[in-house]
């Protein structure tokens, strides 16, 4: 049984970096072609697709938001790990982290994250 | 970036309806697409992937066609249930994209 959860902090201020981890159980990123993405969603708004990350570490982000994201991952620890930096009140959202295979198949709960001083 | 653009916004149906939402990309995806239903509070659920590819355990009154730069979504006969919103991904491009959404509403 696949399962992922998102854990991090649920306020940050403007222009601090947010750090959210995923944990995830029931597959490995050893495997071929599994990967880990992150989605977010404003509230009352659309989802956005942020960053992808493969077992062999390829590494996709959005284009509008590269230049502030970075995803990494432990395979050890089934962990992956998205840092978004120079937070502004815009980037208020829940922040989903999902099994990408087929592409999202499995996602975790989904973390509020609000940004305010 | 690939833009995935939804119609309509929001709909109306009634339980027993026939439903369809569209799906259009600003370019060629082949059938790289999935479909997706949420309901408030809840992660997204996967419905339908490679276009018309019905995620296991979905009702059969859900399926998808097309390919290319148009797809469509259609629930044969609407239940409760599926007053939701649904939005489409591509997943064809170096970078994935959604659809803005389609609210189905009761009537």
């Amino acid at each position: 049984q696949i399962t992922l959860k998102e854990s991090g902090p649920t306020l940050v201020k403007p222009t601090q970096t947010l750090t959210l981890t995923c944990t995830f159980s029931g597959f490995s990123l050893y495997t071929s072609g599994v990967a880990v993405g992150w989605i977010r969603q404003p509230p009352g708004k659309a989802l956005e697709w942020l960053a992808l990350i493969y077992w062999d570490d390829d590494k996709r982000y959005s284009p509008s938001l590269k230049n502030r994201l970075t995803v990494t991952k432990d395979t050890s620890q089934n962990q992956v790990v998205l840092t978004m930096t120079n937070m502004d009140p815009v980037d208020t959202a829940t922040y989903y982290c999902a099994h990408g295979l087929v592409p999202f198949d499995f996602w975790g709960q989904g973390t509020l994250v609000t940004v305010s001083s | 970036d690939i833009q995935m653009t939804q119609s309509p916004s929001t709909l109306s149906a009634s339980v027993g309806d026939r439903v369809t939402i569209t799906c259009r990309a600003s370019q060629s995806i082949s059938s790289w697409l999935a479909w997706y239903q949420q309901t408030p509070g809840k992660a997204p659920k996967l419905l339908i992937y490679k276009a018309s590819t019905l995620e296991i355990g979905v009702p059969s009154r859900f399926s998808g066609s097309g390919s290319e730069t148009e797809f469509t979504l259609t629930i044969s006969s609407l239940q409760p249930d599926d007053f939701a919103t649904y939005y489409c991904q591509q997943y064809n491009s170096y970078s994935w994209t959604f659809g803005q959404g389609t609210k189905v509403e009761i009537k």
